[in-house]
């Protein structure tokens, strides 16, 4: 069975900490894995996926098939970064189905 | 170009009825999926279409039913309302077949309230 886990609900940084949201996952084969982002009273967007390896708006995020592992990094919080943080599986069968974790919210303090 | 789109944004409804949502996808795009989002279950999928057929089904009883159209506009119906169907129901549109690694542009979704 496919299962995304965000183990935190919520995230609090001060502006310039590093960040990390934590994104882990099941699933028996090779996994396509994604982060979406849904800012304050707006649609929920595709951040960054694996198979890009791309950096956007300065996060990353390194699958580790090891740790079944796809968290989410950024160096220095912005407060713009505040938001809502979906990470989701797409597996091989083919089609659109993502599996979205529970979502983590990301809170960055001046 | 203009965004996925879903009308209506809002609906209040009562127990036992039924209720058809809709969704145009982004021009070009052939492709839409359907998830439900709830505080209690997060965000589940539900079904995606790609050109006039159901491709994928996710989990949830034969209450819940959708079809795509010739101009990928696409339709989900729910019968016999149950007060847990109520949710907020986004529409996400992709480019085409290679869709595992296509980006999902979502609508603004419709809030669906069943009371």
């Amino acid at each position: 069975a496919q299962r995304v886990t965000q183990p935190e609900k919520l995230l609090s940084v001060f502006k310039g900490a590093p960040v990390e949201l934590k994104c882990n996952y099941s699933y028996s084969g090779s996994p396509e894995l994604f982060w979406y982002v849904q800012y304050s009273r707006q649609r929920l967007q595709l951040l960054l996926r694996h198979i890009s390896r791309e950096s956007i708006k300065g996060f990353t995020a390194d699958l580790n098939k090891g740790e079944t592992s796809f968290h989410l990094k950024k160096p220095f919080a912005q407060e713009e970064d505040s938001a809502m943080y979906y990470c989701a599986l797409s597996g091989r069968e083919g089609g659109n189905k993502l599996v979205f974790g529970a979502g983590t919210i990301l809170r960055v303090k001046s | 170009k203009a965004g996925v789109t879903q009308t209506p944004r809002y609906l209040i409804k009562t127990r036992g009825q039924q209720v058809t949502l809709s969704c145009s996808p982004i021009s070009g795009h052939r492709s839409v999926s359907w998830y439900q989002q709830t505080p209690g279950q997060g965000l589940q999928f539900l079904f995606e279409y790609f050109s006039e057929t159901q491709r994928n089904k996710g989990n949830f009883p034969g209450r819940f039913s959708g079809r795509q159209f010739s101009n990928s506009r696409s339709e989900m119906n729910v019968s016999t309302l149950e007060l847990g169907d109520s949710a907020l129901y986004l529409c996400a549109s992709s480019l085409g077949e290679r869709a595992l690694q296509e980006t999902q542009y979502f609508g603004p979704g419709t809030r669906l309230l069943v009371l």
